[in-house]
């Protein structure tokens, strides 16, 4: 069974520093990643999405990579605002013949601090 | 343009009754995705749909749970008859392509009692 892990499950950090989000999965055969944000009580927005072939992705202050390999994604973020606080998602789409849907990992649950 | 459309946004009943949720998704999407979300498991795919015919329906717990989609722009999903189990936000998800990532709705949160 295909599994995606995030580390930390939560975070806390100062406004103004840069940090790193981690995810892992299981399956090196992997057709897409792709990072999500989720406020509390809201919908996923889509952040970034990387394909298979490509070894990282940029938007604005925030940069993810992707090494299949080792099966491994971070998702950088830049001089973080208290707007940035949310839970951030990854999520993996796998090249199995059909299978379509993504699997996610739990999240980190981000905070700010102003 | 309009993203992917939910409704009800919330929806509370009591055990036994019957809910029906609904999405539209993003115009021109062939690839229309159910999932549910709770505390425990996180978010897991309930069913797809490509071009309206269902492709995987294995996450879907049990013969309570079924959806359907008779045109491009309209699906639903019904549970019958609910359970507190229910309870969770089930989410609509449309796709244009694999490659194009999938894009998500608001969401119903479902409680049942």
């Amino acid at each position: 069974k295909q599994e995606v892990t995030q580390i930390p499950a939560a975070l806390s950090v100062p406004e103004g520093e840069n940090l790193v989000l981690n995810c892992s999965f299981t399956d090196s055969a992997i057709y897409n990643l792709q990072w999500f944000r989720q406020d509390p009580g809201k919908g996923l927005t889509s952040l970034l999405l990387i394909q298979s072939s490509q070894r990282e992705q940029t938007s604005g202050r925030l940069n993810a990579s992707l090494d299949k390999s080792s099966g491994r994604s971070t998702l950088y973020i830049a001089a973080s605002q208290p707007g940035d606080s949310a839970t951030y998602l990854c999520a993996v789409l796998y090249s199995g013949g059909g299978a379509d849907g993504l699997t996610f990992g739990k999240g980190t649950h981000l905070i700010i601090q102003p | 343009d309009a993203g992917v459309i939910q409704s009800p946004r919330h929806e509370v009943t009591e055990m036994g009754q019957e809910v029906t949720l609904r999405c539209k998704p993003i115009s021109g999407h062939n690839s229309l995705f159910w999932y549910r979300q709770t505390m425990m498991r996180g978010l897991e795919l309930l069913i797809y749909f490509n071009n309206n015919v269902p492709i995987d329906d294995s996450g879907m717990p049990e013969d309570r749970f079924s959806a359907k989609m008779p045109n491009a722009s309209f699906s639903t999903l019904k549970i019958q008859p609910s359970e507190p189990r229910d309870s969770a936000v089930y989410f609509c998800a449309s796709s244009s392509q694999r490659s194009g990532g999938q894009y998500f709705g608001p969401g119903t949160r479902l409680t049942v009692t």
